[in-house]
């Protein structure tokens, strides 16, 4: 199946510092989502993006919807211990009348104390 | 946010038995459900999207005889694996979009198929 290209794989980060992750895709996309997901649980919504070049806070997180419509980023500040776990993006393809999102490969993020 | 309900949370069935996994929008209506499966350590991967009082729609290479879809209602949807097998063994999530201005995308909080 189609999946977006996201990256870092993973990283391990000390408690405090900022984050950024991004995702890149040959496709343009209509809307761009990020998630978060801890282990056994669905993913949960932290930001939701809807045009080219929208900048959109959710406490510390921060993400961007590129220029392009083919990448989106997210950073997160000041990082906690209960900031670890696997991050999302998903895009929504334009495609008429399939609503369908793809998702990223994916951000493992572990947070040292 | 939205409520999506997805039920069981873990199941254990023998090899050839079929399972029923519930999706449920708790709080609105969703016309349109989708449904996932993750493997350990990998991304999402969508199987199909679910459309109410219509046939679902199958990414290519999932089974339509092996995963039943069905969306009769517009808060309920349903994945049935049939005749399991060990290979069917997965996380599944379903999410369901929410209409508006601005759509999201919510998800339910899985369930883990381990097929004996």
């Amino acid at each position: 199946g189609q999946q977006l290209n996201q990256s870092p794989q993973s990283m391990f980060i000390q408690e405090g510092e900022d984050v950024s992750m991004n995702c890149t895709s040959s496709s343009i996309f209509n809307t761009w989502l990020w998630y978060k997901q801890d282990p056994g649980e669905g993913p949960v919504l932290l930001i939701a993006l809807y045009k080219a070049g929208e900048l959109t806070s959710n406490g510390r997180l921060t993400a961007q919807f590129g220029i392009t419509r083919k990448d989106s980023f997210l950073n997160i500040s000041a990082s906690i211990p209960s900031d670890v776990g696997i991050y999302f993006c998903a895009g929504q393809l334009p495609t008429s009348g399939t609503y369908k999102y793809i998702f990223g490969t994916g951000t493992r993020l572990k947070v040292l104390a | 946010g939205a409520v999506v309900s997805q039920h069981p949370s873990r199941v254990i069935c023998k090899s050839g038995t079929s399972v029923k996994i519930e999706c449920r929008s708790l709080d609105f209506q969703a016309t349109t459900m989708f449904w996932y499966r993750q493997f350990p350590k990998q991304s999402l991967m969508l199987m199909a999207t679910s459309n109410e009082g219509s046939k679902a729609t199958y990414e290519q290479g999932v089974e339509k005889d092996k995963f039943l879809i069905n969306h009769a209602s517009l808060t309920l949807s349903t994945l049935t694996v049939t005749s399991a097998h060990p290979e069917d063994s997965s996380f599944y999530i379903c999410s369901a979009r929410v209409l508006g201005t601005n759509e999201k995308l919510f998800f339910g909080s899985g369930t883990q198929l381990s097929v004996l």
